[in-house]
């Protein structure tokens, strides 16, 4: 079993749309988690950090992370079509924080 | 611009040959990783240093040397090509708190022939 499993998608929603994105993981000493969004053919750029449990929200994007489940969510409102790309989630624990573990992606496309 | 680049940006070469990715930083970051990503997307770590020492150095086979000439450089040198080492790879560097953000460059995509 994987540490992190994530649906490959790919999910395909019409502009405007509410995108939920998620992730579920096996470690219980991750306390760091990332969502990171990845453009065809280019490098992988942070979107959204949070530490331990709880929301954050960052304009059109929201993070949950529900440790006692062991599940991780980000939801776009209001999609544009240059949301479309892989959507990868990502965790590390306090003790190995650099070492970051990656889900598989799940890959997005807004239709206009 | 300030980031983090790779050099070449696409290497295709035969197996059995011996091969090298090179890597820079000029954002003042002391720590820099190597990832691979296969066909799956799947973005897993290979290496990582900080200011030029090794600190993680997961499960990768000795084929795979990396170099930190100084703390704005990694490379990636690769003995001895397998078909299986084709994939994407990624350089990445951050401050040196561990939580800090990490900045990938743009990847190298290697097809072993």
């Amino acid at each position: 079993q994987k540490e992190v499993e994530q649906d490959p998608g790919p999910l395909s929603v019409p502009e405007g749309a509410i995108v939920s994105l998620n992730c579920t993981y096996s470690n219980s000493a991750f306390q760091y988690f990332m969502w990171y969004r990845q453009y065809s053919r280019k490098g992988p750029e942070l979107l959204m950090y949070t530490y331990s449990s709880g929301n954050k929200e960052d304009g059109r994007f929201t993070a949950q992370v529900d440790k006692s489940s062991k599940y991780i969510s980000l939801f776009i409102r209001d999609s544009q079509p240059s949301d479309s790309a892989t959507y990868l989630c990502a965790m590390s624990s306090y003790s190995s924080a650099s070492k970051i573990i990656f889900g598989s992606g799940t890959r997005l496309s807004i239709r206009p | 611009d300030t980031a983090v680049s790779q050099t070449p940006k696409y290497l295709v070469t035969q197996m059995g040959n011996d091969k090298s990715i090179k890597c820079e930083q000029n954002l003042g970051h002391d720590t820099m990783y190597w990832y691979k990503q296969d066909s799956k997307k799947f973005l897993k770590i290979m290496f990582s240093y900080n200011n030029k020492e090794l600190i993680i150095n997961e499960t990768v086979p000795n084929r795979f040397s990396p170099k930190s000439p100084d703390k704005a450089h990694l490379n990636l040198h690769i003995n001895s090509l397998e078909l299986g080492d084709s994939a994407v790879y990624f350089c990445a560097s951050s401050q040196v708190d561990p939580t800090d953000t990490q900045y990938f460059g743009p990847g190298t995509r290697l097809t072993v022939l």
